[in-house]
């Protein structure tokens, strides 16, 4: 157990559809990433978060975006949701220079 | 830029065979280095981790990595492989300078043939 939860563990919606997924970071971790994992894309850094301020950008759509609250909870909103959305959304957690430490993810299915 | 490749997509070993996994990176800097597994629906799971030091590192699950910074290489290594050995398995760098950022390679399908 990385000590990442993610919630929902999978969620089904549809084109146009807006969707949150959650994560709580490990004890004691400031920073959050949040990754896409699609088949042909591989493992895609969308954001990162440390100590409720974004800190870096990777391929983010304009339609995602997150936030990290002062609890140090995040959440990835996505909207305008199309089918190549569909994907496994992980979120981990790092203090400073430490190990990534993942969560089990979200997969989510546009229909 | 910096950049993780791993070049073997998918790997095939018979139980009880040695491994070993290649991961080549470009930095321009001593990198930190990782290496995760992935089962399938999981999450990845850390297995090693290169900081500094020692460049022959032990991980969980009896397996073991080599920094070996002249030929900008960590590959991954197991002596004798298990049938729960079969995942995915993914080499990431953590940049060490500027906004600290992990970059992880396309992965290594390994499958285990009993």
């Amino acid at each position: 157990d990385s000590g990442v939860t993610q919630t929902p563990k999978h969620l089904i919606t549809a084109t146009g559809q807006r969707v949150t997924l959650r994560c709580s970071p490990r004890s004691g971790d400031l920073s959050v990433y949040w990754y896409q994992q699609s088949l042909d894309q591989g493992l895609q850094f969308l954001i990162q978060y440390y100590n409720g301020e974004e800190r870096a950008k990777g391929n983010i759509l304009e339609r995602f975006s997150a936030q990290q609250f002062p609890d140090l909870h995040s959440e990835l909103n996505l909207s305008s949701l199309e089918l190549g959305d569909s994907a496994l959304y992980f979120c981990a957690s790092t203090n400073s220079d430490s190990p990534l430490h993942f969560g089990n993810g979200t997969r989510l299915t546009v229909t | 830029a910096q950049s993780v490749t791993q070049p073997d997509i998918h790997i095939t070993v018979s139980e009880g065979a040695s491994l070993e996994l290649r991961c080549n990176y470009s930095y321009g800097a001593t990198p930190y280095l990782f290496w995760y597994v992935q089962s399938p629906g999981q999450g990845l799971q850390l297995l090693l981790k290169y900081f500094s030091g020692d460049t022959l590192v032990q991980g969980i699950k009896g397996f073991e990595a080599e920094f070996k910074r002249s030929q900008s290489s960590f590959n991954l290594r197991k002596p004798s492989v298990h049938w729960s050995d079969a995942a995915e398995y993914f080499c990431a760098v953590g940049t060490t300078s500027g906004t600290y950022k992990y970059i992880f390679g396309t992965g290594t399908g390994l499958k285990v043939l009993a």
